[in-house]
């Protein structure tokens, strides 16, 4: 089993609606969570980090971590063209040289 | 500022041979990391250092794989040998400190082994 689990997808919305992207993980070390947007052929770009449990938000993007069920979500409002990409979560624990483990990826498609 | 930059963008390599990878980090960013990503799974830590110093090469999957940052700047990803099995996309991320919250990653080098 993954350190970290997270639904490849792909998923479909229609634009404006609200995505819900999340992933599951097992270690209860991780202290440090983020969620990356991946274009094809890109590298990972950062758009939200979350220390230890808690919500935060940044324009259009919500992340949420609960660590008592070791959950971290990321939800996008008003979704574009522009946001179909690849999702990343990845987490870290302080103790581990901030070696980043990632999810698998979930592939995000908004549709005109 | 300039990103992190990576060189080359493609590699096609047949098997057996040796091949480089060169990671240019943000000018000053003290940490840097390589990443392994095969298509359709996310990246796999490869290693990790502070300045010059390799301080965890724990994901380096084989004795082929070899990392240096000499003057704690630039850093190259050799290996050796190359295997099928190693065609991937070959990530490098750098960190301004030794924290996890801000690694900023190259566009990758894409690397086919025939």
């Amino acid at each position: 089993q993954k350190e970290v689990e997270q639904d490849p997808g792909p998923l479909s919305v229609p634009e404006g609606a609200i995505v819900s992207l999340n992933c599951t993980y097992s270690n209860s070390a991780f202290q440090y969570f983020m969620w990356y947007r991946q274009y094809s052929r890109k590298g990972p770009e950062l758009l939200m980090y979350t220390y230890s449990s808690g919500n935060k938000e940044d324009g259009r993007f919500t992340a949420q971590v609960d660590k008592s069920s070791k959950y971290i979500s990321l939800f996008i409002r008003d979704s574009q063209p522009s946001d179909s990409a690849t999702y990343l979560c990845a987490m870290s624990a302080r103790d581990s040289s901030y070696k980043l483990i990632f999810g698998s990826g979930t592939r995000l498609l908004v549709r005109p | 500022g300039a990103g992190v930059s990576q060189s080359p963008r493609y590699k096609v390599a047949k098997r057996g041979q040796d091949v480089a990878l060169r990671c240019d980090p943000i000018s000053g960013h003290v940490s840097l990391f390589w990443y392994q990503q095969a298509l359709g799974q996310g990246p796999e830590f490869l290693t990790y250092f502070q300045n010059e110093a390799q301080l965890d090469k724990s994901g380096l999957p084989s004795d082929r794989f070899f990392a240096e940052r000499p003057e704690g700047s630039v850093s190259t990803l050799k290996i050796q040998r190359t295997q099928q099995e190693d065609s991937a996309v070959y990530l490098c991320a750098s960190s301004e400190r030794t924290g996890a919250e801000t690694q900023y990653f190259g566009p990758g080098t894409r690397l086919l082994v025939l």
